[in-house]
């Protein structure tokens, strides 16, 4: 059974705080992905990854940085968390091998900063 | 860019009827690809049914079936006999078939509930 987990389900921070976000995959996939999904206005990429170490921006990156040092491992950090950033946070991954295969979701997390 | 619309920001259909959830989306391109995602209160999106654009035939997968339109940009999703338990939001997204490192691009949800 293929899995996507993220280290919290809620979160509560403070303006200003450097927050991680976790995400790790057990299939070994290649691409990995982050997304902030806001009322109305569907789910938004961050920052995806096609590799370890190899990031890129995706739609709305601005505030927030990634890390991948193990394949498996997909962290989303707000250097300086504001309360703009208060959101759901969706991570997925993706083996690469064919464009038909869809996207793994995690179950989220709710990131509230106050 | 591509763009995937999503007009009803919510729809409701009674246990065991059918509904239909509409999505367009405007590319250029020829081949590409669609899905559609369900997201229910426990927030673990998952997938219901794709279809790729160089397929005539609507892929079907149970309960649910699609209506893919290509010359119109349409990839609606039908529901039929719906249950409880399909209450949820849900997502259309594409992909393009090239350059994109399998980037999806979603509508903005329709949230779908169900009448016992």
């Amino acid at each position: 059974d293929v899995k996507v987990t993220q280290s919290s389900r809620y979160l509560v921070k403070r303006t200003g705080e450097k927050v991680f976000l976790e995400c790790v995959q057990d299939m070994d996939h290649e691409n990995m992905f982050w997304y902030r999904q806001d009322p109305g206005l569907g789910l938004r990429l961050i920052y995806f990854s096609y590799d370890v170490k190899m990031k890129e921006k995706g739609d709305i990156p601005e505030g927030y940085s990634v890390s991948r040092e193990k394949k498996e491992r997909f962290s989303l950090i707000l250097e300086s968390a504001s309360t703009n950033q208060t959101s759901m946070y969706l991570c997925a991954s993706w083996s690469g091998t064919t464009l038909y295969n869809e996207q793994f979701f995690g179950p989220g997390t709710r990131l509230t900063v106050l | 860019a591509q763009t995937v619309t999503q007009s009803q920001p919510e729809m409701s259909v009674q246990e065991a009827e059918t509904v239909t959830l509409s999505c367009t989306y405007d590319t250029s391109e020829s081949d590409y690809y669609l899905f559609w995602y369900k997201q229910p209160p426990s927030r673990q999106m998952i997938l219901v049914i794709r279809q790729e654009a160089y397929k005539q035939q609507n892929a079907t997968e149970n309960r649910f079936s699609v209506n893919f339109q290509k010359a119109a940009k349409s990839f609606s999703l039908k529901i039929s006999d719906s249950q409880l338990g399909d209450a949820a939001m849900y997502f259309c997204a594409y992909r393009s078939r090239g350059g994109s490192q399998g980037n999806l691009i979603f509508g903005k949800g329709t949230k779908l509930s169900v009448k016992p």
